[in-house]
């Protein structure tokens, strides 16, 4: 069974654009979640989709915005870029079924 | 929301036991104990989960005390390849993906 792929790996983009990541959670799951993780803050909660509407939201401005597809693909939005949005960002999916979250390999975004 | 502590880093040697200890003094009664191991450029990988006493399977043990206030994971006999981040997880995904809290993790340095 594949696992939670995400792209791009890397990302290098300037302050002021927007950029979009994406990522396919393993075949069956509905659930996907993002998070942000930084040396500073750890790991934190963005958003999640379950069966194309976000079910639940972290405490992040509303330049974090995302979706999901019928497919439960997700793509994630972050318009704006400050330096700030550097981090690696992960995204798990889940069969919510039980309490497992299997993450991607994450993509990292640098914010010049 | 629970507040987890983990210590900063461990040291250890080939061939040890390992105990990392999470604490988790606000826990609510229907959160699990997730742990996950993150290599870099990687995302979290699940290793174990418990609700309350102990969880063992074929990598890992969790121990979980009556009051469930701490977890301590358990490694027997590491290897180099053990050398990670060890987070603890505290939460339900049912009761809400903002309610997960992760600890700041643990570094785990394996020696020969």
């Amino acid at each position: 069974k594949a696992g939670v792929t995400q792209t791009p790996r890397y990302l290098i983009k300037t302050r002021g654009q927007q950029v979009t990541l994406s990522c396919s959670p393993i075949s069956g799951h509905r659930s996907v979640s993002w998070y942000q993780q930084t040396p500073g803050q750890g790991l934190q909660f963005l958003f999640e989709y379950f069966s194309e509407t976000q079910r639940n939201k972290g405490n992040f401005p509303g330049r974090f915005s995302g979706r999901q597809f019928s497919n439960s693909r997700s793509e994630m939005n972050v318009s704006t870029l400050e330096l700030g949005d550097s981090a690696l960002y992960l995204c798990a999916s889940s069969s919510r079924t039980d309490e497992k979250l299997f993450f991607g390999s994450g993509t990292q975004l640098s914010v010049l | 929301l629970a507040k987890t502590t983990q210590p900063i880093s461990m040291d250890s040697y080939e061939g040890q036991e390992v105990n990392i200890t999470c604490s988790h003094n606000n826990i609510a009664t229907n959160d699990y104990i997730t742990w996950y191991q993150q290599f870099p450029s990687q995302g979290p990988r699940f290793i174990i989960q418990g609700y309350k006493t102990k969880v063992t399977n074929e990598v890992a043990s969790l121990f979980i005390p009556a009051d469930r206030k701490s977890s301590t994971l358990s490694l027997p006999r590491v290897s180099l390849s053990d050398t990670a981040v060890y987070y603890c997880l505290v939460g339900a995904m049912n009761t809400g993906f903002q309610k997960l809290v992760f600890g700041t993790g643990t570094r785990l340095l394996v020696s020969p």
